[in-house]
């Protein structure tokens, strides 16, 4: 089993729709976790960080369920420009490593 | 302007021959990685270092070296590439771990295709 789980996708939205991923993480111990975002042929960036408490920055919502073991970005109102690859990031509880998921694809469609 | 640059950003190349990609940052940064990613298994890391003349391996390290002599450089040395060492390649640097802000800076990435 991968230590960090993410669904590839592609999930096809229409704008101003509401969308939300998973990402599911196998190690308890884990202690950090992040969500990146990655364009067409580009790098990744750091689009924001995930506590306990849950975490808002504008239209993007993230949380963390550690009984179930999971983290989740929410996004409202999709814009066009929101279409990347959104990329699930955990902080290994053994290594202090960080492990990517293999990203999730969304297309914000007119 | 505060960035990770690599070269070159895409190499065909063939079987056993060396080559070298380069990284480098202006941002004074201790931590420095590189990564490949592939389609369906994401971004995994091959060799990364805390700061000069330190480098570990990470979870691919097989077919690859590294080098830090100096704290902006951090080239990735492919001796004897084969075709599995196709992918794309990502430098990434981090003010102190990156365990602690989660944030690594990343270059363009470097596309490196062995025949």
């Amino acid at each position: 089993r991968k230590e960090v789980e993410q669904d590839p996708g592609p999930f096809n939205v229409p704008e101003g729709a509401t969308v939300a991923f998973n990402c599911t993480y196998s190690n308890s111990a884990s202690q950090s976790f992040f969500w990146y975002r990655q364009d067409c042929r580009k790098e990744p960036k750091l689009l924001m960080s995930v506590y306990s408490s849950g975490n808002e920055d504008g239209r993007f919502t993230a949380q963390l369920n550690r009984a179930s073991q999971y983290i989740s970005l929410l996004i409202r109102d999709s814009k066009l420009s929101d279409s990347a690859t959104y990329l699930c990031v955990v902080v290994s509880g053994n290594t202090g490593k960080l492990i990517f998921g293999q990203g999730t694809t969304l297309q914000v469609k007119p | 302007e505060a960035q990770v640059t690599q070269n070159p950003r895409y190499l065909i190349t063939v079987t056993g021959k060396k080559l070298t990609v380069t990284c480098s940052q202006n941002m004074n940064h201790e931590y420095m990685s590189w990564y490949r990613q592939d389609p369906g298994l994401g971004l995994r890391q091959i060799y990364y270092s805390m700061n000069v003349e330190v480098t570990d391996k990470g979870d691919v390290p097989e077919g690859y070296k590294v080098s830090r002599k100096e704290k902006r450089n951090f080239p990735l040395i492919l001796e004897s590439p084969s075709p599995n060492q196709t992918s794309l390649y990502f430098c990434a640097s981090s003010k102190g771990q990156p365990r602690d802000t989660g944030e690594l800076f990343f270059g363009e990435g470097s596309r490196l295709t062995v025949l």
